[in-house]
């Protein structure tokens, strides 16, 4: 079955703790992003990756980390997570622009920042 | 500033009845790909319709149909015979290929749907 995964699903910590979230995808896109949901704001891209080894910012990436070390595996990593990052996050993927193809996306991480 | 803009943050429409919800949007592109998602409770992003910008021609998915106005920049979203399961939230959005070759997804801000029995 194609799809995107992430974990965890659920994450509550403390300000200043180091955490990573996960992201997975067995469609063998080259495109991966994460997005941050917030009441009123839609969603926000913090990151994306075009291929192996090449990311770039989005709009939020402040405060954000991320690797692309495996075409599937797309990991967003905060490394002193603060309050205001409390938030739904989506990691999508899809083949490059071009094809008429659309974004996949998981089924979102709710983080909370104490 | 690239911008999706949802003038209706909620709606509501009776079940059978049929809904409309807006959307326009800023870009200078003239190659771009037009979107509307679903994310109904269960926070899943579930893709309804997309539209290339090029097509002059509407995308029609069963009950759901579009109103793509490329000159006005509107990207409306009709949705015919509502059903209970359509309560949602609907989020707009375009995805561009920017200068340096990579793509964006720009997102507007949602519009909460009400179905009503």
């Amino acid at each position: 079955e194609a799809q995107v995964t992430q974990n965890p699903r659920y994450l509550i910590t403390v300000t200043g703790k180091k955490l990573t979230v996960t992201c997975s995808q067995n469609m063998n896109h080259e495109y991966m992003s994460w997005y941050r949901q917030d009441p009123g704001l839609g969603l926000r891209q913090i990151y994306y990756s075009m291929n192996v080894e090449v990311t770039d910012k989005g709009d939020v990436p402040e405060g954000y980390k991320v690797s692309r070390k495996e075409k599937r595996n797309f990991p967003l990593i905060l490394e002193s997570p603060s309050p205001n990052q409390t938030s739904l996050y989506f990691c999508a993927s899809s083949f490059l622009l071009g094809s008429t193809d659309t974004q996949y996306f998981g089924p979102g991480t709710r983080l909370t920042v104490l | 500033a690239q911008t999706v803009t949802q003038s209706q943050p909620e709606m509501s429409v009776q079940e059978a009845e049929t809904v409309t919800l807006s959307c326009t949007y800023d870009t200078s592109e003239s190659d771009y790909y037009l979107f509307w998602y679903k994310q109904p409770p269960s926070r899943q992003m579930i893709l309804v319709i997309r539209q290339e910008a090029y097509k002059q021609q509407n995308a029609t998915e069963n009950r759901f149909s579009v109103n793509f106005q490329k000159a006005a920049k509107s990207f409306s979203l009709k949705i015919s015979d509502s059903q209970l399961g359509d309560a949602a939230m609907y989020f707009c959005a375009y995805r561009i290929l920017t200068q340096g070759g990579s793509e964006k997804l720009v997102f507007g801000k949602g519009t909460k749907l009400t179905v009503n029995p």
